[in-house]
């Protein structure tokens, strides 16, 4: 099965500051799907990759899918403290093949 | 609102008692899962159901038992659990992908916040 390895685990910035987070695997992969999950609530899904290369962007949320379709990466620009929070990539059929998360803290 | 309800959405038990969780989607998924949600193993797959069918079972303990009597309803029994069981409870539904394509996006319960005195 598609295994996904995402990094960083944490990841504290300063309000304005940008942030982005990383999702590495071996193998290539047939979607990339992002999730974001507040503190004391469930993961919710952001956007879903499955073509090389592809790039798309939700206000200032920015989502690429890796030419060799091994890697992906959430982009956020000028965090704001609404987007603290966990965010999770999975990959897969049924079911997804969930990373670890990463864990973004924004500072006031 | 995500189409999907969890209950109860909080609970404390014993390591003797035997209790369910319970999960209903009103979203005419035909897959659903149960996941476990600790500080140590974020988002751990447990059960899959595809099509009433269980389809993967990810070396969970006896413990925990699922039960899907329908595409709409899916059960988590357990039975003298210990305190290391104590975690966020989701399930999730989704769409089953087909011959082999991309997965359909999963939505996720509330969770049901277990305790394992």
């Amino acid at each position: 099965g598609q295994q996904v390895m995402q990094i960083p685990q944490y990841q504290h910035v300063q309000e304005g500051e940008d942030f982005t987070t990383y999702c590495n695997s071996s193998t290539t992969l047939s979607n990339i799907q992002w999730y974001k999950q507040r503190p004391g609530g469930h993961p919710v899904f952001l956007i879903q990759l499955v073509k090389s290369g592809e790039v798309k962007k939700q206000k200032r949320l920015t989502f690429q899918f890796g030419e060799a379709k091994k890697n992906s990466s959430l982009h956020i620009t000028a965090t704001q403290t609404t987007d603290v929070g966990t965010y999770f990539c999975g990959s897969g059929n049924t079911p997804l093949v969930f990373g670890k998360g990463t864990r973004l803290s924004v500072i006031a | 609102e995500t189409g999907v309800t969890q209950t109860p959405r909080h609970l404390v038990m014993g390591m003797t008692n035997k209790k369910s969780l319970k999960c209903e989607q009103h979203l005419g998924h035909n897959a659903m899962y149960w996941y476990k949600q600790s500080a140590k193993k974020p988002l751990e797959l447990m059960f899959v159901y595809n099509f009433k069918e269980q389809t993967e079972n990810n070396s969970v303990p006896s413990r925990f038992s699922p039960e899907c009597p329908n595409s709409s309803h899916l059960f988590l029994h357990l039975h003298t659990l210990q305190p290391e069981d104590s975690a966020l409870y989701l399930c999730a539904s989704s769409q089953a992908s087909t011959s082999g394509g991309p997965a359909d996006t999963q939505y996720f319960g509330p969770g049901t916040r277990l305790t394992v005195l």
